[in-house]
């Protein structure tokens, strides 16, 4: 079956540094890709959708400017939290559209 | 928007049935799912139904759907340790639409 894995799987990294997350669809082309968000205890949230070769579109008090997303080929999206801080701390995962939905494994964000 | 709602927690005896109820506001939605997260993990597409259906069932797992009262629900027979986990339920109005969630089921099994 279809596989998106993201990448890193988990992050630890210091308030105001970027991170970059990658999420790549191995074997089909994505045009589009969600990215969501699950604070601890709680639901995922749509954060932006991405689609290859144009901008993202955000949803509401999602700041794109801090929140940078590039799908810029048909198996690759990345989500870049630039001047993280520690209420960025969260679990990020992606899923592509196709026959069905494809979840990546997620990432882990850790901001001290 | 869609708006999606589903109890908070779930307690069963193993061995029991487990019901998870979850309601939805957009009659338009046309695929319903369900997704299955444990501890420390990502989430697991369980199973899912399109809104033309009543029900579906899968091996222990059985999902119905009441189209007129948007509710929808998930049935796991003789529910076991394993199957403890959170349990979301979701819509969306395509395959390659955005998906929104519930807030999860937690479900806890005691002996």
């Amino acid at each position: 079956g279809a596989v998106v894995s993201q990448h890193p799987s988990w992050v630890i990294c210091k308030s105001g540094t970027s991170v970059k997350i990658e999420c790549r669809s191995l074997d089909f082309q994505a045009t589009t890709m969600f990215w969501y968000r699950q604070f601890p205890k709680q639901s995922l949230m749509l954060m932006a959708t991405s689609n290859e070769g144009s901008k993202a579109t955000y949803e509401q008090g999602v700041e794109k400017d801090k929140f940078l997303i590039n799908h810029a080929s048909l198996t690759l999206s990345t989500l870049t939290v630039t001047s993280a801080h520690p209420e960025d701390s969260s679990f990020y995962i992606c899923i592509t559209d196709g026959d069905s939905q494809y979840f990546g494994p997620g990432t882990r964000l850790t901001v001290l | 928007g869609e708006d999606v709602e589903q109890s908070l927690f779930l307690s069963v005896r193993e061995g029991d049935s487990s019901v998870i109820n979850c309601t939805y506001t957009d009659s338009s939605s046309t695929y319903l799912y369900w997704y299955k997260q444990e501890p420390g993990a990502g989430l697991q597409l369980l199973t899912y139904i399109f809104s033309n259906m009543d029900m579906k069932q899968d091996q222990r797992l059985t999902v119905l759907l009441n189209k007129k009262d948007k509710h929808l629900s998930l049935r796991i027979a003789d529910t076991q340790t394993g199957d403890s986990a959170i349990y979301f339920c979701a819509a969306g109005y395509s395959s390659a639409s955005k998906i929104i969630f519930g807030s999860g089921t937690r479900l806890s099994i005691r002996p």
